[in-house]
């Protein structure tokens, strides 16, 4: 089935870093996901982006919808240990109620 | 958002034997939904599980494999059945209500052996 362009695959990074990561479809969405998934736990959902251009923040981390409606990034500033976790981007598109997913970053932090 | 809850939160089957997997939401939503996750892959939608009516599979997701209930707007189960260890994966439900995103239960992480 169809997925999105998720990346990095993985990172690490020293804590303290910033981290940014993006996911691009060959479509348009109208909904954009982030979810953080820690192991052996369902997905979280961090934030959610239903307008082009739209920038969104919740505390350290910042979301935007692509205003060509079809990419989307996550930005975490200052990380620290408890950002570790595989962070996940979604996409909907018109009427379809399913998700389209990506593959997942996979962010590691060294203390 | 609604707290959901997922029964078992593991288990370890044999073979050619059959799981079900319970989903219980705290409120009425309007969708709700089965994933699989095999290791260190992404989220595969299975099916999307309708109130009062047979659930809606995905392509190369089968009821005969998966059959799911949804007897109310609060609850809901998948079976996995004659199992193999190709099988083994987490499985997640997720609700959402009239509009996204949705929201998902903590998992059952199935081995089978």
């Amino acid at each position: 089935g169809q997925q999105l362009n998720q990346s990095p695959q993985s990172m690490f990074i020293q804590e303290g870093e910033d981290v940014s990561m993006n996911c691009t479809s060959s479509s348009i969405f109208n909904t954009w996901l982030w979810y953080k998934q820690d192991p052996g736990e369902g997905p979280v959902l961090l934030i959610a982006l239903y307008k082009a251009g739209e920038l969104t923040s919740n505390g350290r981390l910042t979301a935007q919808f692509g205003i060509t409606r079809k990419d989307s990034f996550l930005n975490i500033s200052a990380s620290i240990p408890s950002d570790v976790g595989i962070y996940f981007c979604a996409g909907q598109s018109g009427n379809n109620r399913k998700l389209i997913w990506g593959l997942g970053t996979s962010l590691a932090v060294n203390p | 958002s609604a707290v959901i809850s997922q029964k078992p939160s593991r288990d370890i089957c044999q073979r050619g034997t059959s799981l079900t997997i319970q989903c219980q939401v705290d409120s009425q939503v309007t969708m709700m939904f089965w994933y699989r996750q095999q290791p260190g892959q992404s989220l595969t939608l299975i099916a999307t599980a309708n109130q009062g009516s047979e659930a809606t599979y995905e392509s190369g997701f089968v009821i005969d494999k998966f059959p799911i209930s949804r007897p109310n707007l609060t609850f809901s189960t998948l079976t996995v059945s004659n199992m193999s260890p190709e099988d083994s994966s987490i499985y997640l439900c997720s609700v959402e209500d009239d509009a996204p995103p949705e929201f998902f239960g903590p998992g059952t992480r199935l081995t089978v052996l």
